[in-house]
């Protein structure tokens, strides 16, 4: 099956830094996900982006599927962005389940 | 909209009795579910696809006889898991896709915690 690594495991950030964390996966894909998972287990969509760029305010997404790689970035790292972030990929369409990363712990101090 | 729900959201049991949870997809209509299993402090690992009117499909390792699996609608998806011991106690959580989406973005619920005595 399709193996996913996530970098940096651990991430201690200061209010107000930015970050970029790393998401590579071992096959082609047609669906990748990112999610934060909240401190009550909620995981949280962030963006479903297996190819291209996209942004929602603070957080942006670039997945470059021919080189198996996504990225997502943080701005203006909010003490609420604290939490584990979730890569997860798919390669069956809607029909497959997602292997998801072993994800990235982040956390932002004030 | 894409909103999953889970019932109950947290259950403590004793140790050779079954416990059912519940997934709904409350504004959408869910061809298929998938059922995941979280440890603390670890990934989520797939346990199991159901689709609506099939028998599930349970990954490598999983006991389909232990997990149970019964998608009876589009929009409900139970998991009962069967004479639980307490190496089971885990954070349980399903997804819901809407297959006549473009994009198939799984939705997840909010995790059902299951503590076995």
């Amino acid at each position: 099956g399709i193996q996913v690594e996530q970098s940096p495991p651990d991430l201690i950030l200061q209010e107000g830094a930015n970050s970029t964390l790393r998401c590579n996966f071992s096959d082609s894909v047609n669906n990748l996900q990112w999610f934060h998972q909240n401190p009550w287990g909620q995981l949280i969509n962030l963006f479903y982006i297996p190819s291209g760029t996209k942004q929602n305010g603070r957080l942006s997404a670039t997945t470059v599927a021919t080189e198996r790689y996504s990225l997502l970035y943080i701005s203006s790292s909010q003490t609420t962005d604290s939490g584990v972030y979730f890569c997860a990929v798919g390669s069956g369409g809607g029909a497959d389940g997602l292997t998801f990363g072993k994800g990235t712990h982040l956390i932002i101090q004030p | 909209g894409a909103v999953v729900s889970q019932h109950p959201s947290w259950v403590i049991c004793k140790s050779g009795t079954s416990v059912k949870i519940e997934c709904r997809s409350l504004d959408f209509q869910a061809t298929t579910m998938f059922w995941y299993r979280q440890f603390p402090k670890q990934s989520l690992m797939l346990m199991a696809t159901s689709n609506e009117g099939s028998k599930a499909t349970y990954e490598q390792g999983v006991e389909k006889d232990k997990f149970l699996i019964n998608h009876a609608s589009l929009t409900l998806s139970t998991l009962t898991v069967t004479s639980a011991h307490p190496e089971d106690s885990s954070f349980y959580i399903c997804s819901a896709v809407d297959l006549g989406r473009v994009l198939h973005t799984q939705y997840f619920g909010p995790g059902t915690r299951l503590t076995v005595l």
